[in-house]
């Protein structure tokens, strides 16, 4: 098993749809980290989170320590934001990140 | 630009032949990382820095060397290249504390290797 889960693996949502992408750890961790990549391109951090929720534009993330998982949610989603989302468990002594296998993200018009 | 460059961005080795991929970060970051990224699996660890002259193995180290004799670099070379080799590599870096709200985590643009 996977120290650091995603679900779903494939998402299709039509413009406009909020989205929700899941994601579950079983390691400690100090934070935990959103990360988009375009096709081809390179990896973007979204969000870095600890506690609570945070929000930028048309993206939310919220974390529960206790139980261990996070959600990234889209809201009025739109085709650019297609894409992979992966989530990264942050072990904070040493920097290193765990991470997921990705959501792959097809928002159509 | 502020960020974390990475060269070159693509390559094709025959098996055997050994290479370095740059990376380099003007962000005064401490700590820097090699990830490989291949289909299914995720990014996955290889070697690690917290700091100049200090590098630690990650995950998956086999076949491959670093160094860090600066703050700004951290090369990453592979010694004898295999096909099981054939990746997309990418290196980050980021502050070893948290500052300003974050740990500035930052990504280079990735270097995708094609071992033959």
């Amino acid at each position: 098993k996977n120290e650091v889960e995603q679900s779903p693996q494939n998402l299709t949502a039509q413009e406009g749809e909020f989205i929700t992408i899941n994601c579950s750890y079983s390691v400690g961790i100090s934070a935990l980290h959103w990360l988009q990549q375009h096709p081809g391109g390179g990896i973007v951090s979204l969000f870095m989170l600890s506690s609570g929720k945070k929000k930028h534009g048309r993206l939310i993330a919220t974390i529960n320590i206790q139980e261990k998982h996070s959600s990234l949610h889209i809201t009025a989603s739109h085709p650019r934001d297609s894409a992979v989302y992966i989530c990264a468990a942050f072990g904070g002594a040493t920097n290193k990140l765990i991470f997921g296998t990705g959501t792959l993200l097809a928002v159509q018009p | 630009n502020a960020g974390v460059t990475q060269t070159p961005k693509f390559q094709v080795l025959k098996t055997g032949q050994s290479m370095t991929l740059q990376c380099a970060q003007d962000m005064n970051h401490e700590y820097m990382s090699w990830y490989r990224q291949d289909p299914g699996m995720g990014l996955r660890l290889i070697h690690y820095s917290v700091g100049a002259g200090i590098t630690d193995q990650g995950e998956v180290p086999n076949g491959y060397n670093v160094s860090r004799s600066t703050t700004e670099d951290f090369p990453l070379r592979l010694l004898s290249a295999a096909p099981s080799q054939t990746s997309v590599y990418f290196c980050a870096s980021s502050y070893s504390g948290y500052r300003g709200g974050n740990y500035g985590y930052t990504f280079g643009s990735g270097t995708r290797l094609t071992v033959v």
